[in-house]
C-alpha cells in the first residue's frame, strides 16, 4: 500500500464549478500535512498547509481528518489558471522528509 | 530571487556515461533533497541533506551519489547511467517552521539515457 493515496483523475470541470480532492495517509504519527500545485512541465509549488482545524486561502479549502487519515482540498468557482495537477503531501515524524502523492489532475474548461 | 537553481536544464547522456547535476539554493535552507519523477510514480526521494556535511539515503538511492559540501549546494552524481535514470530530477531545500517542513523547488533537469 503507497502511504500517501489519491485519485489520479484527471476531473475536468466547467469553469465556476467546484471541485474536491481526496487522499489518504498510511502513517498514523504524520505530523504535518500539504498540498502542492504542479503544472505541467513545471515544478512543485506550496499550494497550502493543513491545519487539524481545516484552514481556507480564498478559494481553496483543506481539511485534515487525523481518524480517518485522510486529507481534503476543496476549490470552489474554478477558474481555467486552476488547471494543474495537485500533489497531497504528508510530512514524516521527525519532519526530516515528505513523502508525495501522485497526484490528481484537474482540467478546468471554458 | 533565485531560489533554488538546478544546472543543467537537460541532458542526454549514452549509457555508462557520467555526470552530476548541481543544486544551488540562496535560502540559506538547512535542508536539501533530490528527488526523480516519473509517469504515474509521483516524486520519489533519491537521497537528502540536513545539513552541510552531511547526507542520508532516500526511497530509490541506488545508482547515485551526493555530496553537500558547502550549505548552499547539494550535488547528484550519476557514476555509470544507465537508461533506467531516465527521469526529471527535482531538487529542494527547505527549512523547519512550527515544526512543518517547508520545501522549495528548482525547475527540474530533463535527463534522458539511451
Amino acid at each position: 500500500r503507497k502511504e500517501v493515496e489519491q485519485d489520479p483523475g484527471p476531473f475536468n470541470v466547467p469553469e465556476g464549478a467546484t471541485v474536491a480532492f481526496n487522499c489518504t495517509y498510511s502513517n498514523s504519527a504524520s505530523q504535518s500535512f500539504f498540498w502542492y500545485r504542479q503544472d505541467c512541465r513545471k515544478e512543485p509549488k506550496l499550494l497550502m498547509s493543513v491545519y487539524s482545524s481545516g484552514n481556507e486561502d480564498g478559494r481553496f479549502t483543506a481539511q485534515l481528518n487525523r481518524a480517518s487519515q485522510y486529507i481534503s482540498l476543496l476549490i470552489r468557482d474554478s477558474k481555467l489558471s486552476d488547471s494543474a495537477t495537485y500533489l497531497c503531501v504528508v510530512g514524516t515524524y521527525n519532519t526530516d522528509k515528505l513523502i508525495f502523492g501522485t497526484g490528481t489532475r484537474l482540467q478546468v474548461f471554458p | 530571487n533565485a531560489g533554488v537553481t538546478q544546472t543543467p536544464k537537460f541532458r542526454v547522456l549514452k549509457t555508462g556515461q557520467s555526470m552530476t547535476l548541481l543544486c544551488a539554493q540562496d535560502m540559506n535552507h538547512e535542508y536539501m533533497y533530490w528527488y526523480r519523477q516519473d509517469p504515474g510514480m509521483g516524486l520519489r526521494l533519491i537521497h537528502y541533506s540536513v545539513g552541510e556535511g552531511t547526507t542520508a539515503k532516500g526511497e530509490v538511492p541506488d545508482g547515485y551519489n551526493v555530496s553537500r559540501l558547502k550549505k548552499q549546494n547539494f550535488l547528484l552524481g550519476l557514476e555509470s547511467a544507465a537508461p533506467s535514470q531516465t527521469s526529471v530530477y527535482f531538487c529542494a531545500s527547505s527549512y523547519l517552521a512550527e515544526a512543518k517542513n517547508i520545501q522549495y523547488f528548482g525547475a527540474g533537469t530533463r535527463l534522458s539515457v539511451l
